[in-house]
C-alpha cells in the first residue's frame, strides 16, 4: 500500500529551486521521512531524511509540516544534473518501499 | 557516503542458464542487504532481506528457490538466477544497510548501481 502521494511529474528552470511535495497523511510517529532519487539507469542515491525538524545537508532541504502530514524536498538551485525520479518514502525500522516517485525534468 | 559495488554492471545469458551477482559494501560492515528488482518504467520492487549467516527473508510471490541469495560475510551477499528465462530480464539492484545512528532508529540504506540482466 503506498503510504506517500507523490506529483507524477514537474519541470524546473535550470538555476532555480526545485520544490518536490510529498503527502504522508498516514505516517507514524516512529516513522522517518526519507528522499532518495534515481538517475536513468543507475542505483537510487540517497538524498536526505528527517524525523519532525527541517533538515539540510549539502544537496537539498527538507521541510517536514509541523503535523508531519507532508514535506517538501528543496534542491535550491537545480542543475540539468538534478533531473532523475526523486522518491519519498516513510520508513520505520523496515526496507526502504519505493512508489511511483516524481519525474523532475530541469530544463535549461 | 558508503559505497555499494555490484558485478556484473550488465549480463547477457542464455535461456536456462544461471547468473551470479555480487553485491559488496566497500567501506562499512552490513548486516542487513537488500535485493530489488526494477522492469522497464517501473519502480524498485523490494526481493529479499538477507542478513548475515543467516537465511533470506523473500517477499510474496518471489520465488525463493529460483532466485538464490547467499549473505555469507558483512560485506558479500551474491544473489543467483537459476534457470534464467526472459521473463527475468531486469534491473537487479542491490542495497546495503549501515548501522542505526546513536540516539535515534534511523539508518540508511546506500544502493548499488544496479545490475541489467538480459536473459536471451
Amino acid at each position: 500500500d503506498a503510504k506517500t502521494t507523490q506529483p507524477t511529474s514537474m519541470d524546473c528552470a535550470e538555476g532555480r529551486a526545485a520544490n518536490l511535495p510529498c503527502n504522508h497523511s498516514t505516517i507514524s510517529g516512529n516513522e522517518y521521512v526519507y528522499w532518495y532519487r534515481q538517475i536513468h539507469s543507475q542505483g537510487p542515491q540517497y538524498i536526505i531524511h528527517g524525523l519532525k525538524n527541517n533538515e539540510t545537508n549539502e544537496m537539498a532541504s527538507l521541510i517536514i509540516t509541523e503535523d508531519r502530514k507532508s514535506s517538501t524536498l528543496i534542491l535550491p538551485h537545480a542543475t540539468l544534473r538534478d533531473t532523475a525520479v526523486y522518491y519519498c518514502i516513510v520508513k520505520g525500522n523496515t526496507p526502504l518501499v519505493f512508489g511511483k516517485g516524481t519525474r523532475l525534468s530541469v530544463i535549461a | 557516503g558508503a559505497v555499494v559495488s555490484q558485478h556484473p554492471s550488465w549480463v547477457i545469458c542464455k535461456s536456462g542458464t544461471s547468473v551470479k551477482i555480487e553485491c559488496r559494501s566497500l567501506d562499512f560492515q552490513a548486516t542487513t542487504m537488500f535485493w530489488y528488482r526494477q522492469f522497464p518504467k517501473q519502480s524498485l520492487m523490494l526481493m529479499a532481506t538477507s542478513n548475515e549467516g543467516s537465511k533470506a527473508t523473500y517477499e510474496q510471490g518471489v520465488e525463493k528457490d529460483k532466485f538464490l541469495i547467499n549473505h555469507a560475510s558483512l560485506t558479500l551477499s551474491t544473489l543467483t538466477v537459476t534457470s534464467a528465462h526472459p521473463e527475468d530480464s531486469s534491473f537487479y539492484i542491490c542495497s546495503a544497510r549501515d548501522r542505526p545512528k546513536k540516539g535515534t532508529g534511523s539508518y540508511e540504506q546506500y544502493f548499488g548501481p544496479g545490475t541489467r540482466l538480459t536473459v536471451t
